[in-house]
């Protein structure tokens, strides 16, 4: 069971759009849309940002959006703030009823 | 509004035991519609999915960590714990308590973290 593929780093200046891959195989991102998306801030627990591949929790800022091709999820960040610069981590459901996370993105506002 | 606190030692030392428990506050915890999580990220690191467990009782564990792992839980006192033995450095991390909903098993509460070091 190995975890998913993130980029380790991503950047982008305020007001542009940065999108951020992440690669499993068929028997997790590819075979169930349970794809949700975290963003850490340095010191602090993750906060959910998007589940079920493009849903957004409730209260939360739509400059965050979710997608998924095959095997391969991604987050797409729009109007860049200085605020979203953070680790970012996808996770997927899998075979067995187990959960994977990706490496983590560190995304770096410019 | 539901709140998860890690309690549990700061500082273990090799081949022992660690025992973390997540107290979950608020009147979501004996709802069906949750999994109760534990969580670790190493410093720097990435996140590891420990495990699971549900109110009945049936549990689910990263295959990686499964012959050490045990998760189990008390709902009288709305809370749930981690046993995980054999303890190495490569344990060393922040650990997590989480909750995931059982439509999508996506991780929407978590508590604060707890930082576990393994060291003698």
């Amino acid at each position: 069971q190995s975890a998913l593929t993130q980029p380790a780093s991503v950047s982008g200046s305020p007001g542009q759009s940065i999108t951020i891959s992440c690669t499993g195989t068929t028997s997790d991102v590819g075979g169930y849309n349970y794809v949700s998306w975290y963003q850490q801030h340095p010191g602090k627990a993750p906060t959910l940002i998007i589940f079920d591949v493009n849903n957004w929790p409730s209260g939360l800022s739509n400059r965050f959006s979710g997608s998924k091709s095959g095997d391969t999820a991604s987050l797409t960040i729009s109007g860049l703030q200085a605020e979203d610069e953070a680790d970012y981590f996808c996770s997927s459901y899998s075979d067995s009823g187990t959960l994977l996370f990706g490496g983590g993105t560190h995304l770096t506002v410019l | 509004q539901v709140q998860l606190q890690e309690s549990g030692p700061g500082l273990v030392k090799p081949s022992q035991t660690l025992s973390l428990t997540c107290t979950v506050s608020g009147d979501s915890f004996v709802s069906g519609a949750y999994y109760w999580n534990w969580i670790r990220q190493p410093a720097g690191k990435g996140l590891e999915w420990i495990g699971l467990i549900y109110l009945s009782g049936s549990t689910n564990y990263n295959p990686s960590l499964k012959s050490r792992v045990s998760i189990s839980v008390d709902t009288s006192r709305s809370q749930f714990s981690l046993t995980l033995d054999s303890l190495t450095a490569a344990d060393t991390a922040v650990y997590y308590c989480a909750r995931s909903n059982t439509w999508s098993h996506a991780f929407d509460i978590w508590g604060q973290g707890t930082m576990v070091s393994v060291s003698s």
